[in-house]
């Protein structure tokens, strides 16, 4: 079965500038989660959602960050301004259940 | 404030040893505990998980071991070999109490002939 897809791979912006990043889960899997994955760091959990709905959000900035999920399928986050400590790895997945949760490769931001 | 706790931060073994991570939980409603292992340049990849009703699972060569009344589950990794050098995280979640998957901040592990 496809994996989790995600693009772009890499981006490169200015600080202030805004940004979007796209994410296509595996087909069926009503779990979508964004993570932010600092260099050295574990992933850290910004939104998930059931379907199209959110669950959690908590530890989504969301002064500058949004999200949303279309028709419960692909999903774009958003970063607009943005700042120099937002340059991580941004990583989507999904899961059928709460559980198994399948990574794509993610997209590597760097805000300069 | 960190759910899922993970030690150590680095890991150096000698091929054919035996790699071992501890990671520790406070929050009672997590009940599924995968372990996953992240290349350099790669999204992390689920390689085993457990549950708390059982205090070990084993698959190949990886062992996630579990205790409950101490909160605490680890990763053994036998026979380490040097294609097993990656970063791992723990990660813990729970159905009841809408309890997403978190992660430790996981450990990097070098595997030398």
């Amino acid at each position: 079965e496809a994996g989790v897809a995600q693009s772009p791979r890499y981006k490169i912006i200015e600080k202030r500038q805004s940004v979007a990043f796209w994410c296509n889960p595996i087909s069926g899997h009503a779990t979508l989660y964004w993570y932010q994955q600092i260099l050295g760091q574990g992933p850290k959990l910004l939104i998930q959602f059931q379907n199209n709905g959110v669950v959690d959000d908590s530890q989504l900035p969301k002064d500058r960050f949004s999200a949303e999920r279309l028709k419960g399928v692909d999903s774009t986050l958003k970063i607009q301004p943005a700042k120099l400590e937002d340059s991580a790895v941004y990583l989507c997945a999904s899961s059928i259940d709460r559980d198994q949760a399948f990574f794509g490769q993610g997209t590597r931001l760097t805000v300069v | 404030q960190q759910q899922v706790k993970q030690s150590p931060q680095s890991l150096i073994v000698q091929k054919g040893g035996i790699s071992i991570i501890n990671c520790a939980y406070e929050n009672t409603a997590f009940d599924y505990f995968p372990w996953y292992q992240q290349f350099p340049g790669k999204g992390p990849a689920l390689l085993i998980a457990i549950r708390p009703d059982v205090s070990e699972k084993k698959e190949g060569r990886f062992t996630i071991s579990f205790n409950k009344s101490a909160k605490q589950f680890s990763l053994h990794i036998m026979d380490s070999q040097p294609g097993d050098s990656a970063t791992y995280f723990c990660a813990a979640s729970g159905n009841s109490g809408n309890t997403p998957l978190v992660f430790g901040k996981g450990t990097r592990l070098s595997v030398i002939a």
